[in-house]
């Protein structure tokens, strides 16, 4: 079975930008999850859905960040205008839909903020 | 609050030697999950266990065991006879029931170098 399949892997970008990333989860999951990876904040949640509902987006740093799942096998992170100071990993995830499933990972999208 | 506390940030070894990442917790739940994720330097994160409070045996699995121990509020990760392959960041994290496990709080990761 695929995994979680993310694009792009890596992204370069200049400040003010508009980045979008994407994100498909494993079929059947019910919960799909946007994490960012930092030095300095380590994984840092962002925003969850549950079937394709987003549930909590208290992580969300700013207005400038937005995420969407139109459906079951897609979704979206917008970073409108983009900063330096969002440089990171940005990571999906999925999990079953049971208390305290496991997550999988997809392989993450470097993005690079000039 | 929740928090996750792994206080070694880098470890090093060789390989063939066995190691022990620690990892601290805290809760005021008597009923929560912990878990154990690697990210090798390809980068996902890899789920590798799942425990929840009210099982403590440990667990072995292959080269892998995990010490489940309540009354120090720890839940450690041994590698018994590494290899470079083990080389990673490994993460502990925390759940509270009737969540989901995306709401995790992880711990900060300990770098695992293992050298040939």
């Amino acid at each position: 079975d695929a995994g979680v399949i993310q694009s792009p892997r890596h992204e370069v970008t200049e400040m003010g930008q508009e980045v979008t990333l994407r994100c498909k989860p494993i079929s059947g999951h019910d919960y799909l999850f946007w994490y960012r990876q930092t030095m300095m904040r380590g994984l840092e949640l962002l925003i969850y859905f549950n079937n394709n509902v987003p549930i909590d987006d208290s992580g969300m740093p700013e207005d400038r960040f937005s995420a969407k799942m139109p459906n079951a096998s897609f979704s979206t992170l917008k970073i409108q205008p983009s900063e330096p100071r969002d440089s990171a990993v940005y990571f999906c995830a999925s999990s079953p839909g049971f208390e305290a499933g496991e997550l999988f990972f997809g392989e993450g999208s470097r993005l690079t903020v000039l | 609050a929740q928090k996750v506390t792994q206080a070694q940030t880098e470890i090093s070894v060789v390989e063939k030697e066995d190691v022990t990442l620690d990892c601290v917790y805290e809760t005021r739940d008597t009923t929560y999950y912990l878990f154990w994720y690697k990210q090798p330097p390809s980068g996902e994160l890899v789920f590798l266990i799942r425990r929840n409070s009210f099982d403590e045996q440990n667990e072995i699995s292959g080269r892998y065991s995990w010490n489940f121990q309540k009354s120090t509020s720890s839940f450690n990760f041994t590698i018994t006879a590494s290899q470079v392959v083990d080389s990673a960041v490994y993460f502990c994290a925390l759940t509270y029931p009737n969540t989901n496990a995306g709401k995790s709080t992880f711990g900060d990761g300990t770098t695992l170098t293992v050298k040939p």
